[in-house]
């Protein structure tokens, strides 16, 4: 059975620091995604990751995955107060319908 | 059109009412799924419809009965819920090879069980 797990659970960050989420999963899988969810709201699509070492920049985050590993990583580069959400990544399980999400990590950025 | 409608955005129910939840996408996607989530915690799968077919029904309580009339459209009918079924609905859809492609989430209903 699939597991994805994310640390932290929870970060608190000044506004100007760089940190990294983590995300591990348990089985192969072809697809990694990221999703940010803000308080209250829908989720919104961040990256797809396909293939060992893909790299995806957008603006302050980027996404890597390493298949070998079983690892993603999710870079904030200089944090703004406008990333405080939630930050969730999701493998497909078997047959690419099945997605399992991880617990998600609560990101909050003081100014 | 790139998004998922989701209706109603609040809904609250007593345990002994029936109602639907509905869904709509005009983006040609052939996979619809429904997530539950709960507060704090991620969404979890419940049902699964590619091709308008039921594919995937995460042993979900039949008092929830999904329903998908056509390729645009996808409804969760809700029957004697129970309180612990609080939550927000959560409906996406994805193209058949999803490829590149992550899902695309509607706005969710949130549903409150009196």
């Amino acid at each position: 059975e699939l597991k994805v797990e994310q640390n932290p659970l929870f970060l608190s960050m000044q506004e100007g620091k760089n940190y990294t989420i983590y995300c591990n999963y348990s089985t192969t899988s072809d697809r990694l995604y990221w999703y940010r969810q803000d308080p209250g709201k829908s989720l919104e699509s961040l990256f797809v990751l396909l293939s060992n070492g893909a790299v995806k920049q957008e603006g302050r985050l980027m996404a890597s995955l390493d298949t070998k590993a079983r690892l993603s990583t999710l870079h904030i580069t200089a944090a703004v107060h406008d990333l405080s959400a939630t930050y969730f990544c999701a493998v497909d399980s078997g047959g690419g319908f099945k997605t399992i999400f991880g617990a998600g990590t609560r990101l909050f950025v003081k100014a | 059109d790139t998004e998922v409608t989701q209706t109603p955005k609040h809904l609250v129910m007593g345990m002994t009412n029936k109602k639907s939840l509905k869904c709509e996408q005009h983006m040609g996607h052939r996979a619809m799924y429904w997530y539950k989530q709960k507060a704090k915690k991620p969404p979890e799968l419940m049902f699964v419809y590619s091709y308008e077919k039921l594919s995937i029904n995460e042993s979900v309580p039949s008092r929830f009965s999904p329903e998908c009339p056509n390729s645009s459209l996808l409804n969760l009918h809700l029957h004697a819920l129970q309180p612990e079924d609080s939550a927000l609905y959560l409906c996406a859809s994805s193209p058949i090879q999803k490829q590149g492609y992550g899902y695309t989430f509607g706005s969710g209903t949130r549903l409150t069980v009196v």
